[in-house]
């Protein structure tokens, strides 16, 4: 199937911790995105890669380190999770040219207690 | 920065009903989006809007780029119960690599 998939679906996790998300996406598109839903359904962008350079990086803690090891993924560590990181994080993918609509993968939630 | 106006949060409907969702800006856009979200997925786009004026349709989903560049409506006709979910406007702007703005949603409840 061509999607964008991401893993795991599900992260449940202490405060404290370092966790990875991992993204791929085989629609042959060149920009990678990650973005962070929040309990009120707001989609809010974290990041954007393009051919495996950053582009975009909102205004993001440190502790939040994406890698794009090629243009096909891109992968969220998280570093001393916080409460407020409790969240659905949505990867998603386009050609980066302007007009290309964003295709989503089904999301992360990580909870963090 | 750029937002986009979504509203009301939540819209109640009876199945068989059509419904018109808005998005307003304070920004003028070169593309509107429309998704539909379900619950435990990711977005999925239902609109590609480019031409300021271009109406276009999707099965019983209808959309429009404003004149303005600064609105678009999204309409659904003769609502059935799976189209309950979040609706969220999309709003870019022209460029390689410029970021996609979101509304805040209007999730939609379809009573059969």
């Amino acid at each position: 199937d061509t999607a964008v998939s991401q893993t795991p679906k599900y992260l449940v996790t202490q405060m404290g911790n370092d966790k990875s998300i991992k993204c791929e996406q085989n629609l042959g598109h060149d920009t990678m995105y990650w973005y962070k839903q929040d309990s009120k359904k707001f989609l809010k962008i974290m990041f954007s890669y393009n051919n495996k350079e950053l582009i975009i990086n909102e205004t993001v803690p440190n502790r939040f380190s994406p890698k794009s090891p090629d243009k096909a993924h891109l992968n969220l560590h998280i570093n001393s999770l916080e409460l407020g990181d409790s969240a659905v994080y949505f990867c998603a993918s386009s050609h980066g040219q302007g007009r290309s609509p964003l295709h989503f993968g089904n999301g992360t939630r990580l909870t963090v207690t | 920065g750029q937002q986009l106006n979504q509203s009301p949060q939540s819209m109640f409907i009876q199945e068989g009903e059509d419904v018109s969702m808005n998005c307003t800006s304070s920004s003028i856009f070169n593309t509107w989006l429309w998704y539909k979200q379900d619950p435990g997925e990711g977005p999925v786009l239902l609109i590609a809007l480019y031409k300021a004026g271009e109406l276009t349709s999707n099965g019983r989903l209808t959309a429009q780029f404003g004149i303005t560049r600064k609105d678009s409506f999204l309409n659904i006709s003769a609502s059935i119960p799976s189209d309950v979910g979040i609706y969220f406007c999309a709003g870019q702007l022209a460029g390689a690599n410029s970021k996609l703005t979101f509304g805040k949603g209007i999730t939609l409840s379809v009573r059969p």
